[in-house]
Protein backbone atom coordinates (compact mmCIF):
# COMPACT_ATOMS: atom_id res chain seq x y z
CA UNK A 1 0.00 0.00 0.00
CA UNK A 2 1.25 3.48 -1.15
CA UNK A 3 1.34 5.47 2.05
CA UNK A 4 3.71 7.95 4.17
CA UNK A 5 3.84 6.69 7.70
CA UNK A 6 4.73 9.22 10.21
CA UNK A 7 5.65 9.14 13.90
CA UNK A 8 3.47 9.55 16.85
CA UNK A 9 2.67 12.77 18.87
CA UNK A 10 4.89 14.69 21.24
CA UNK A 11 5.07 16.70 24.33
CA UNK A 12 8.17 19.33 24.65
CA UNK A 13 9.17 22.04 26.40
CA UNK A 14 9.70 25.33 25.15
CA UNK A 15 12.82 26.10 23.87
CA UNK A 16 13.41 22.14 23.22
CA UNK A 17 13.55 20.65 20.08
CA UNK A 18 11.39 17.97 18.13
CA UNK A 19 12.12 15.62 15.22
CA UNK A 20 9.11 14.32 13.13
CA UNK A 21 9.95 10.86 10.98
CA UNK A 22 8.09 9.98 7.76
CA UNK A 23 8.70 6.61 6.50
CA UNK A 24 7.40 6.11 2.67
CA UNK A 25 6.26 2.28 1.73
CA UNK A 26 4.62 0.68 -1.26
CA UNK A 27 6.87 2.98 -3.52
CA UNK A 28 10.48 3.64 -4.32
CA UNK A 29 11.20 6.61 -1.66
CA UNK A 30 13.98 8.14 -3.59
CA UNK A 31 11.96 8.76 -6.90
CA UNK A 32 10.07 11.39 -5.33
CA UNK A 33 10.35 14.56 -2.90
CA UNK A 34 8.88 14.55 0.85
CA UNK A 35 8.15 18.13 1.58
CA UNK A 36 6.92 19.45 4.96
CA UNK A 37 3.52 21.39 6.17
CA UNK A 38 2.49 22.28 9.50
CA UNK A 39 -1.33 23.51 10.57
CA UNK A 40 -1.65 24.92 13.77
CA UNK A 41 -5.15 24.61 15.96
CA UNK A 42 -7.86 25.84 13.26
CA UNK A 43 -5.05 27.71 11.30
CA UNK A 44 -4.15 27.09 7.56
CA UNK A 45 -1.44 24.83 6.06
CA UNK A 46 2.19 26.72 5.96
CA UNK A 47 4.35 25.14 3.78
CA UNK A 48 7.62 24.38 5.39
CA UNK A 49 10.03 23.06 2.90
CA UNK A 50 11.28 19.99 1.16
CA UNK A 51 13.91 17.65 0.52
CA UNK A 52 15.17 15.69 -2.68
CA UNK A 53 15.37 12.34 -1.32
CA UNK A 54 17.60 11.45 -4.24
CA UNK A 55 20.64 14.32 -3.81
CA UNK A 56 19.82 15.77 -0.26
CA UNK A 57 19.35 18.72 -1.20
CA UNK A 58 16.88 21.08 0.76
CA UNK A 59 14.92 24.15 0.42
CA UNK A 60 13.33 25.65 3.63
CA UNK A 61 10.46 28.52 4.17
CA UNK A 62 12.29 31.73 5.01
CA UNK A 63 10.08 31.32 8.29
CA UNK A 64 11.72 28.71 9.42
CA UNK A 65 15.09 29.06 8.11
CA UNK A 66 17.68 28.91 10.71
CA UNK A 67 15.49 27.00 12.84
CA UNK A 68 14.31 23.51 10.54
CA UNK A 69 16.44 20.39 9.33
CA UNK A 70 15.22 18.34 7.24
CA UNK A 71 17.46 15.36 6.27
CA UNK A 72 16.68 11.65 4.93
CA UNK A 73 17.81 8.02 5.55
CA UNK A 74 17.27 6.56 2.44
CA UNK A 75 18.10 2.94 3.75
CA UNK A 76 15.06 3.21 5.90
CA UNK A 77 12.89 4.86 2.77
CA UNK A 78 12.47 7.95 5.89
CA UNK A 79 12.30 11.53 5.47
CA UNK A 80 12.75 13.50 9.12
CA UNK A 81 11.88 17.07 10.00
CA UNK A 82 13.61 18.61 12.83
CA UNK A 83 12.73 22.25 14.37
CA UNK A 84 14.53 23.75 17.00
CA UNK A 85 14.21 26.67 19.90
CA UNK A 86 10.72 25.90 19.70
CA UNK A 87 7.80 28.21 21.02
CA UNK A 88 3.96 28.05 21.77
CA UNK A 89 3.33 29.17 18.09
CA UNK A 90 5.00 25.86 17.15
CA UNK A 91 1.92 23.75 18.31
CA UNK A 92 0.43 22.20 15.30
CA UNK A 93 0.13 19.47 13.33
CA UNK A 94 3.12 18.37 11.36
CA UNK A 95 2.30 16.99 7.87
CA UNK A 96 4.66 15.29 5.52
CA UNK A 97 3.82 14.79 1.52
CA UNK A 98 5.45 13.15 -1.61
CA UNK A 99 5.87 15.19 -4.67
CA UNK A 100 6.96 14.28 -7.99
CA UNK A 101 10.02 15.40 -9.59
CA UNK A 102 10.53 17.87 -12.06
CA UNK A 103 7.35 20.36 -12.91
CA UNK A 104 5.09 19.00 -10.72
CA UNK A 105 4.48 21.68 -8.39
CA UNK A 106 1.70 19.43 -5.83
CA UNK A 107 1.69 17.14 -3.08
CA UNK A 108 -0.55 13.76 -4.24
CA UNK A 109 0.12 11.89 -1.21
CA UNK A 110 0.43 12.59 2.52
CA UNK A 111 0.93 11.46 5.80
CA UNK A 112 -2.01 11.59 8.94
CA UNK A 113 0.20 14.30 10.48
CA UNK A 114 2.07 14.01 13.76
CA UNK A 115 1.10 16.96 16.49
CA UNK A 116 3.45 18.30 17.84
CA UNK A 117 2.86 20.40 21.31
CA UNK A 118 4.79 22.47 22.32
CA UNK A 119 4.20 23.77 26.53
CA UNK A 120 5.74 24.23 29.38
CA UNK B 1 6.11 34.56 0.89
CA UNK B 2 2.83 35.86 1.97
CA UNK B 3 -0.09 33.45 2.10
CA UNK B 4 -2.46 33.24 -1.07
CA UNK B 5 -5.88 35.18 -0.09
CA UNK B 6 -8.89 33.12 -0.54
CA UNK B 7 -12.45 33.91 0.80
CA UNK B 8 -13.27 33.09 4.54
CA UNK B 9 -16.39 30.80 3.85
CA UNK B 10 -18.95 30.11 1.63
CA UNK B 11 -21.86 28.28 0.86
CA UNK B 12 -24.15 26.26 -0.72
CA UNK B 13 -27.02 24.44 -1.24
CA UNK B 14 -26.79 20.41 -2.40
CA UNK B 15 -26.50 20.26 -6.40
CA UNK B 16 -25.96 23.89 -6.22
CA UNK B 17 -22.81 25.21 -7.60
CA UNK B 18 -20.00 27.13 -6.10
CA UNK B 19 -16.80 29.08 -6.95
CA UNK B 20 -13.79 29.32 -4.29
CA UNK B 21 -11.25 32.05 -5.59
CA UNK B 22 -7.52 32.12 -4.84
CA UNK B 23 -5.70 35.33 -5.08
CA UNK B 24 -2.33 35.73 -5.28
CA UNK B 25 0.51 38.01 -7.27
CA UNK B 26 2.69 37.95 -10.48
CA UNK B 27 5.26 35.90 -8.13
CA UNK B 28 3.21 33.26 -7.65
CA UNK B 29 -0.41 32.46 -9.17
CA UNK B 30 -0.19 34.88 -11.99
CA UNK B 31 3.28 33.63 -13.03
CA UNK B 32 3.47 30.00 -13.05
CA UNK B 33 0.46 27.21 -13.53
CA UNK B 34 1.21 25.09 -11.12
CA UNK B 35 -1.73 26.35 -8.83
CA UNK B 36 -3.23 23.22 -6.46
CA UNK B 37 -6.15 22.82 -4.58
CA UNK B 38 -6.83 20.41 -1.05
CA UNK B 39 -9.36 19.54 0.21
CA UNK B 40 -9.43 18.68 4.00
CA UNK B 41 -12.10 17.40 5.90
CA UNK B 42 -12.23 17.83 10.19
CA UNK B 43 -9.11 15.90 12.16
CA UNK B 44 -8.29 14.59 8.32
CA UNK B 45 -4.81 15.10 6.27
CA UNK B 46 -5.76 17.07 3.21
CA UNK B 47 -6.44 15.68 -0.16
CA UNK B 48 -5.58 16.53 -3.76
CA UNK B 49 -8.44 17.65 -5.96
CA UNK B 50 -6.99 19.47 -8.49
CA UNK B 51 -3.34 20.06 -9.83
CA UNK B 52 -1.95 22.38 -12.56
CA UNK B 53 -5.08 24.83 -12.49
CA UNK B 54 -7.40 22.72 -13.62
CA UNK B 55 -6.50 18.88 -13.98
CA UNK B 56 -7.82 16.16 -11.56
CA UNK B 57 -6.27 13.34 -10.09
CA UNK B 58 -7.74 10.10 -11.04
CA UNK B 59 -10.62 9.31 -8.58
CA UNK B 60 -11.78 13.29 -7.77
CA UNK B 61 -15.36 13.50 -9.67
CA UNK B 62 -15.59 15.56 -12.59
CA UNK B 63 -17.56 18.02 -10.31
CA UNK B 64 -14.60 19.79 -9.40
CA UNK B 65 -12.84 22.00 -11.91
CA UNK B 66 -10.57 24.54 -11.50
CA UNK B 67 -9.16 27.84 -13.81
CA UNK B 68 -7.37 30.83 -13.43
CA UNK B 69 -7.22 34.46 -14.83
CA UNK B 70 -4.52 36.61 -14.19
CA UNK B 71 -3.03 36.43 -10.32
CA UNK B 72 -6.60 34.71 -9.34
CA UNK B 73 -7.67 31.24 -9.81
CA UNK B 74 -10.30 29.35 -9.07
CA UNK B 75 -11.80 26.20 -8.16
CA UNK B 76 -15.64 25.87 -8.67
CA UNK B 77 -17.87 22.71 -7.04
CA UNK B 78 -20.86 21.41 -9.15
CA UNK B 79 -23.84 19.50 -7.83
CA UNK B 80 -23.07 20.10 -3.90
CA UNK B 81 -22.98 16.90 -2.14
CA UNK B 82 -23.34 16.81 1.70
CA UNK B 83 -19.73 15.56 1.60
CA UNK B 84 -18.07 17.76 0.10
CA UNK B 85 -18.17 20.25 3.23
CA UNK B 86 -14.75 20.90 3.78
CA UNK B 87 -11.95 23.27 4.09
CA UNK B 88 -10.33 24.08 0.69
CA UNK B 89 -7.15 25.61 0.30
CA UNK B 90 -5.37 26.15 -2.48
CA UNK B 91 -1.61 26.55 -3.20
CA UNK B 92 0.96 27.60 -5.90
CA UNK B 93 4.71 27.47 -7.11
CA UNK B 94 6.22 30.64 -6.14
CA UNK B 95 9.35 30.05 -8.06
CA UNK B 96 12.66 29.43 -6.25
CA UNK B 97 11.44 26.46 -5.20
CA UNK B 98 8.95 27.14 -2.65
CA UNK B 99 5.52 26.86 -2.47
CA UNK B 100 2.84 28.97 -1.01
CA UNK B 101 -0.43 28.21 0.18
CA UNK B 102 -3.63 30.12 0.55
CA UNK B 103 -5.07 30.57 3.98
CA UNK B 104 -8.33 28.11 3.81
CA UNK B 105 -11.84 28.41 3.26
CA UNK B 106 -14.58 26.45 5.26
CA UNK B 107 -17.45 25.48 2.81
CA UNK B 108 -21.05 24.82 4.00
CA UNK B 109 -23.16 22.83 2.49
CA UNK B 110 -26.26 24.37 3.64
Amino acid sequence: QVQLVQSGAEVKKPGASVKVSCMASGYTFTSYAVHWVRQAPGQRLEWMGWINTGNGDTKCSQKFQGRVTITRDTSASTAYMELTSLRSEDTAVYYCGRKTYGAYWYIDLWGRGTLVTVSS
Amino acid sequence: QSALTQPRSVSGSPGQSVTISCTGTSSDVGGYNYVSWYQQHPGKAPKLMIYDVSARPSGVPDRFSGSKSGNTASLTISGLQAEDEADYYCCSYAGNYILVFGGGTKLTVL
